[in-house]
């Protein structure tokens, strides 16, 4: 495609589930990147991949969370046993190399 | 204190104006540095990248600082769609991209 795609764009779910969230780069961007947004902040960064390795997983908060990209090319963001405090926006990136990145709609999660 | 710091503003000015914004940065190993502009509930888009030697893409200019680790944007004649935040970004060798919390500017007629 011609741009990032994240799927869903909205997801609603309870207490305690477990969720995917998923991103599909532009093609031939070799990183990718996860964030988190709150409202009146700044992408948090989440993990960083150079192909299908992590490269830098620091940003992820705890081990709840945990994201795959075992192709090399789309992502999936999973959230065990979420929490109210895990609502925010999930944006995905992805970019060549060093260069400046591109960024997904985001997924808005909710979890009530 | 955070690694990339913005004045959150708000910065609010006359249509014509010019406005300038800083972002400092406390890892020097910082390699590459970026500006992206963010509208209401829209996911950031990349407004430009910022070189050594200072860059210039019609009203806006950027500039880097690293002995002083910040980064700058100037906005010339400001137009009513200037209206957003701008975040700073900055990354390291390593690929970490690290935002800051943004400055928002709202361009009033």
């Amino acid at each position: 495609g011609a741009g990032v795609s994240q799927t869903p764009s909205n997801k609603v779910t309870e207490k305690g589930k477990y969720v995917e969230l998923r991103c599909d780069p532009i093609s031939g961007h070799t990183a990718l990147y996860w964030y988190r947004q709150s409202l009146g902040q700044g992408p948090e960064f989440l993990i960083y991949f150079q192909g299908t390795g992590a490269a830098d997983d620091s940003g992820l908060p705890n081990d709840r969370f945990f994201a795959v990209r075992p192709e090399g090319s789309v992502s999936t963001l999973k959230i065990q046993r979420t929490e109210r405090g895990d609502s925010a926006v999930y944006l995905c990136a992805s970019s060549r190399g060093q260069g400046a990145a591109f960024f997904g709609q985001g997924t808005r999660l909710t979890v009530v | 204190r955070k690694e990339v710091e913005q004045d959150p503003g708000p910065f609010n000015v006359p249509e014509g104006a010019t406005v300038a914004f800083n972002c400092t940065y406390s890892n020097s190993a910082s390699q590459s540095f970026f500006w992206y502009r963010q509208d209401c509930r829209k996911e950031p888009k990349l407004l430009m990248s910022v070189y050594s030697s200072g860059n210039e893409d019609g009203r806006f200019t950027a500039q880097l600082n690293r002995a002083s680790q910040y980064i700058s944007l100037l906005i010339r004649d400001s137009k009513l769609s200037d209206s957003a935040t701008y975040l700073c970004v900055v990354n390291t060798n390593a690929g970490k991209s690290t935002f800051g919390d943004g400055t928002t500017l709202t361009v009033k007629p």
